[in-house]
């Protein structure tokens, strides 16, 4: 079975809109952290936004905030008032366990296409 | 800069050839990771290195592939023999013991 899923591999949005990525996951340990990383054309993995099983707050980071419901295994990234330069691949991502101890298991992407 | 380094950034090699690409992690970090991107995929697991623990090597694809790490700090890894889809984009990341992980800019790999 997948570990993460991603189920749209493209989306688009109007500039200053807000748009919802999908992904849900799929563990049996307690402890896990879930994280989201854009990456735009060039290559780089840029790490947005992280949250822990443990954590009772929906993580935010300025316009990034995570919408994580622990019983239906989702985590979705939600950005507000997009941007032409939020165009991007954005990959959700687990670590299974505590700390940095283990490596990350990546979704497939979604495509993320803001229109002027 | 502070980040994750990689080189080379493009590396073009001819099948059966051996390619060492190196990654320098952020200053401080104990842990160290190699992922692999192949053409619009996911990224992929390959092999972690943690402070001076033994690395998880469970993620290298085959014996051409092995990785070290010298001194806790600059990591090499070497893909013996290439073959063509060992093509891909080779990524490095390092994170501190209880943080995230943190990418450098890759390193694209082509056999020919």
């Amino acid at each position: 079975a997948q570990k993460i899923t991603q189920t749209q591999p493209g989306m688009f949005v109007q500039e200053k809109e807000a748009v919802t990525l999908d992904c849900t996951y799929d563990t049996s340990d307690p402890s896990y952290g879930l994280f989201w990383y854009k990456q735009p054309s060039s290559g780089e993995m840029i790490f947005l936004i992280y949250q822990g099983s443990y954590d009772q707050q929906n993580a935010t980071e300025g316009r990034y905030s995570l919408n994580f419901q622990k019983a239906r295994k989702s985590a979705n990234l939600v950005i507000s008032a997009s941007q032409l330069g939020d165009s991007a691949m954005y990959f959700c991502a687990m670590r299974e366990g505590q700390g940095s101890g283990s490596r990350l298991t990546f979704g497939e992407g979604t495509q993320l296409t803001v229109n002027p | 800069g502070a980040g994750v380094s990689q080189s080379p950034s493009n590396k073009v090699t001819e099948k059966g050839k051996d390619v060492e690409l190196r990654c320098d992690p952020i200053s401080g970090h104990t842990a160290l990771y190699w992922y692999r991107q192949s053409l619009g995929q996911g990224l992929e697991f390959l092999i972690y290195f943690q402070g001076n623990s033994a690395p998880d090597k469970s993620g290298l694809p085959s014996d051409r592939f092995s990785a070290e790490r010298t001194g806790g700090s600059v990591s090499t890894l070497t893909i013996q023999r290439t073959q063509q889809e060992d093509s891909a984009v080779y990524l490095c990341a390092s994170s501190s013991f209880t943080g995230s992980q943190y990418f450098g800019p890759g390193t694209r790999l082509l056999v020919l």
